[in-house]
Parts: C-alpha cells; sequence; structure tokens
C-alpha cells in the first residue's frame, strides 16, 4: 500500500492567515492526489483533485500543488468556515489510502 | 444532484455480520462510476474499505478483504456492504460514496451512518 503522511496533524490559525498542509506519498503518485475537507459530524467534502484542480462550487482560496511524493494545500487567506479538518487521499492505485489527516484550529 | 443514503443496523454484535446499503438517488448506478465504501472510526481518521462498478467488478482494501464483500443492485440503484467477523475496532461511521474511477476521487457522499459493535 502507498502510505500518506500529512503534516502538522494540528495548525493553530488566525482568519486571513495563510495557511499550508503537506501531504507525502511514500512512493511516486504522480499527480492523481485530491484533497478533502472535513468539518464534525460531516462527510467530508472535494476540495481539489489531480493535485491542483479546484472542484466546481470551491472557492479560491484554496489551492494544490505538487506532483510525485510531495503535495501541499495552501489556503490563501482563511475564513471562518475554513476552520475543519483537511484529508489528502491518493489514487495512484487501485488501492486507496488516506493521510491521516490536519485539524486546522482557530489560534 | 446525486444524493447517497445510508442505511443499516447501528448496533452489531461482536462475531457476527455488518451490513449497510447505499441508495443512490440523481443519477443511475447504470450509466457508470464506481461506488465506493469509506469508514472513520471515532475521533479517527479515514479507511477505504472498497469499491464497486455497475458490472460487479471491484475493489478491496488489502487489509480488510478477506472479510469485506460489497454487491450492487442496479435495479433498486443500490449498493451494498457486509463486513463479517466483526470486533469493536470495526467500530466507525460508514460512508459510502461516487468514486470517479477504481483508482480515483469521491465526488459525491453519504452523510455516513455509525455502527457500533457491542454485545
Amino acid at each position: 500500500d502507498i502510505q500518506m503522511t500529512q503534516s502538522p496533524s494540528t495548525l493553530s490559525a488566525s482568519v486571513g492567515d495563510r495557511v499550508t498542509i503537506t501531504c507525502r506519498a511514500s512512493q511516486s503518485i504522480s499527480s492523481w492526489l485530491a484533497w478533502y475537507q472535513q468539518k464534525p459530524g460531516k462527510a467530508p467534502k472535494l476540495l481539489i483533485y489531480k493535485a491542483s484542480s479546484l472542484e466546481s462550487g470551491v472557492p479560491s482560496r484554496f489551492s494544490g500543488s505538487g506532483s510525485g511524493t510531495e503535495f501541499t494545500l495552501t489556503i490563501s487567506s482563511l475564513q471562518p468556515d475554513d476552520f475543519a479538518t483537511y484529508y489528502c487521499q491518493q489514487y495512484n492505485s487501485y488501492s486507496l489510502t488516506f493521510g491521516g489527516g490536519t485539524k486546522v484550529e482557530i489560534k | 444532484q446525486v444524493q447517497l443514503q445510508e442505511s443499516g443496523p447501528g448496533l452489531v454484535k461482536p462475531s457476527e455480520t455488518l451490513s449497510l446499503t447505499c441508495t443512490v438517488s440523481g443519477y443511475s448506478i447504470s450509466s457508470g462510476y464506481y461506488w465506493g465504501w469509506i469508514r472513520q472510526p471515532p475521533g479517527k481518521g479515514l479507511e477505504w474499505i472498497g469499491s464497486i462498478y455497475h458490472s460487479g467488478s471491484t475493489y478491496y482494501n488489502p487489509s480488510l478483504k478477506s472479510r469485506v464483500t460489497i454487491s450492487v443492485d442496479t435495479s433498486k440503484n443500490q449498493f451494498s456492504l457486509k463486513l463479517s467477523s466483526v470486533t469493536a475496532a470495526d467500530t466507525a461511521v460508514y460512508y459510502c460514496a461516487r468514486n470517479i474511477a477504481a483508482a480515483g476521487k469521491f465526488d459525491y457522499w453519504g452523510q455516513g451512518t455509525l455502527v457500533t459493535v457491542s454485545s
């Protein structure tokens, strides 16, 4: 299985901050990476796919980058609605795996 | 608008089989895409369980493969999960979701259903 490692596991930030979350794959996954946002008690929501493509309806303050084994999710100006947990997911192989999650908390 | 809804018992006894069904509306399963199950233990991260195509072709998480069966009923626009020999470690919120491809992103999700394994 391809292992996905996210860092940090928790991030404290303020409204308006630029936030960056990192996801590393245990082997190259080309650009086959998605990012999800999950709020308490809710299902995950797809934000980014193919490493940098923004899902329809997702605000442009979210962006993704990277290829191979290292990827980042950036929120350019953190909004109150963005406090949540974020997960990466690789789909380079038929055995799909998620990162452990990054919780973005209010500072 | 594609919608998915999980249903099934919220409590299962240890060693028994967990059974859940996902009903899809707003899209015909027969039209394509894969359909998957993902779970999330309380306070923990997401784990993919497996996915199925309308033809019945399946892909499973290797760590669960020996206990998992996913099936599809296109006439009812539903797909189902069976997980055998459950233990407390299988207690989780179970989500169904549309999987763009066998190796793909999940673009539509159900709300999730909590299944507790306890005697």
